[in-house]
């Protein structure tokens, strides 16, 4: 089955970068895309951006371009989402989900990860 | 403030019937992109509940609905049971901000 498993929860300084993980399983990694999207503690769903694994293309959200950057490693079937200069509003859960060219949505997603930016 | 708007929460008993409303603009559902909804239990990731407006993944009941008209989408629950409580997204695309984009959700109260 489909599975997506985003790596544990990290606390950061202010101003440090955080890289979280996820690992694709039950499906061919390469033919769909890797959407990560942010929630907020009681806020809703914020989109950051996207990456096609195949080719390593990514496009982000206009908020934050300059401070996050996408990766996959297609031998190891994992996507990974990089955000730098983190500030105190950067602490949310991070979900990775997977998505499909057309109109299909995001259809699994990610347990989340929770992010804390703090000093 | 969202790009697409719902209402903040909607209530209802077991076995009524609720609906949720989600209104874009030019750019985005309006544009005819796609809607999508989700349903976000307390303390889980969101979950896929229509894709391309009215379809259901499989696995999703048929008592789940949704429709779309233009500038505004709706989701409807019908039978409405405990297990449905929960916060319902939208979602679609937005071609003026090269982003997808997603309501603020609603919170479904089963009274």
């Amino acid at each position: 089955q489909v599975q997506l498993v985003q790596s544990g929860a990290e606390v950061k300084k202010p101003g440090a970068l955080v890289r979280v993980s996820c690992k694709a399983s039950g499906y061919k990694f390469t033919g769909y895309y890797i959407h990560w999207v942010r929630q907020a503690p009681g806020q809703g769903l914020e989109w950051l951006g996207w990456i096609i694994p195949n080719s390593g293309a990514t496009h982000y959200a206009r908020k934050f371009l300059g401070r996050v950057t996408m990766t996959t490693d297609t031998s190891m079937n994992t996507a990974y989402m990089e955000l730098t200069s983190l500030r105190s509003d950067d602490s949310t859960i991070y979900f990775c989900a997977r998505g499909a060219t057309g109109g299909f949505g995001f259809d699994y997603w990610g347990q989340g990860t929770l992010v804390t930016v703090s000093s | 403030q969202s790009v697409l708007t719902q209402p903040p929460s909607v209530s209802g008993a077991p076995g009524q019937t609720v609906t949720i409303s989600c209104t874009g603009g030019s750019s985005n559902m309006g544009a005819g992109y796609d809607v999508h909804w989700y349903q976000q239990l307390p303390g889980t990731a969101p979950k896929l509940l229509i894709y391309g407006d009215i379809n259901r993944p499989s696995g999703v009941p048929d008592r789940i609905s949704a429709s779309n008209s233009g500038t505004s989408a709706s989701l409807a629950i019908t039978g409405l049971q405990a297990e449905d409580e929960a916060d319902y997204y939208c979602q679609s695309y937005d071609s003026s901000l090269s982003a997808w984009v997603f309501g603020g959700g609603t919170k479904l109260t089963v009274l």
